[in-house]
């Protein structure tokens, strides 16, 4: 595996709660990305950032927030949970730009109830 | 914008069958084109890529073609294993990655 964490693993939580996805790399990494997988979807892309405190959104950003504060942490924020964001989250990182391959943590399953 | 779109499953194979799993893209440039595979309780990892048209891309017995005047990236394999079910995933990078829905295979002994 590339060095890809992503914490924690499974999460249950309440609707209108705010949660926190992290993850880590150890791989230095100047791109890393945030994907949700969901059936009939594949892997559609939340939010992206190409440095330290340079990121953008991707395909499906409404409800979330992330922060990058050092190469290796990249943060995804659901401000108020909703059901709708039960999920399967990715992170993904790239050493190089869009056209390069991804390598992908294990996930977090996110239950909102 | 870019899009993919690969053949809907599940595709369940007996061992030593041939394998193939449609993916046809549409791209307003030239994108670089993937075949991903996830294990079970795993993430995404790269199969094999081709960056340009006629280029074929290929691992671990797999093998996809890029073709640009088909808009296609078919995967195959010649002998599938009980080790290669796994959920494959088609998809394009031009400014992003986009991933097609994934095709489960299942193959059976």
């Amino acid at each position: 595996d590339a060095g890809i964490t992503q914490s924690p693993r499974h999460k249950v939580t309440e609707t209108g709660t705010p949660v926190t996805l992290r993850c880590h790399q150890t791989e230095n990494h100047r791109y890393m990305y945030w994907y949700r997988q969901d059936p009939g979807h594949g892997l559609r892309l939340i939010h992206y950032s190409y440095g330290v405190k340079d990121t953008d959104k991707g395909e499906v950003s409404d409800g979330y927030s992330v922060s990058r504060s050092k190469t290796e942490d990249f943060l995804l924020t659901l401000e108020s949970a909703t059901s709708s964001q039960t999920s399967v989250y990715f992170c993904a990182i790239s050493a190089g730009g869009p056209n390069s391959p991804l390598h992908f943590g294990n996930g977090t399953r996110l239950t909102v109830t | 914008g870019n899009s993919v779109t690969q053949m809907e499953g599940p595709v369940t194979l007996s061992e030593e069958a041939f394998l193939t799993i449609n993916c046809t893209y549409t791209a307003t440039g030239y994108p670089s084109l993937f075949w991903y595979v996830q294990y079970p309780g795993e993430g995404l990892q790269l199969l094999l890529k081709a960056t340009k048209a006629d280029d074929k891309g290929s691992n671990k017995g797999f093998e996809a073609t890029y073709r640009k005047e088909t808009t296609s990236f078919h995967l195959e394999k010649g002998s599938v294993q009980v080790s290669d079910s796994a959920v494959y995933f088609c998809a394009l990078s031009e400014n992003d990655m986009r991933f097609g829905a994934g095709t489960r295979l299942t193959v059976k002994p």
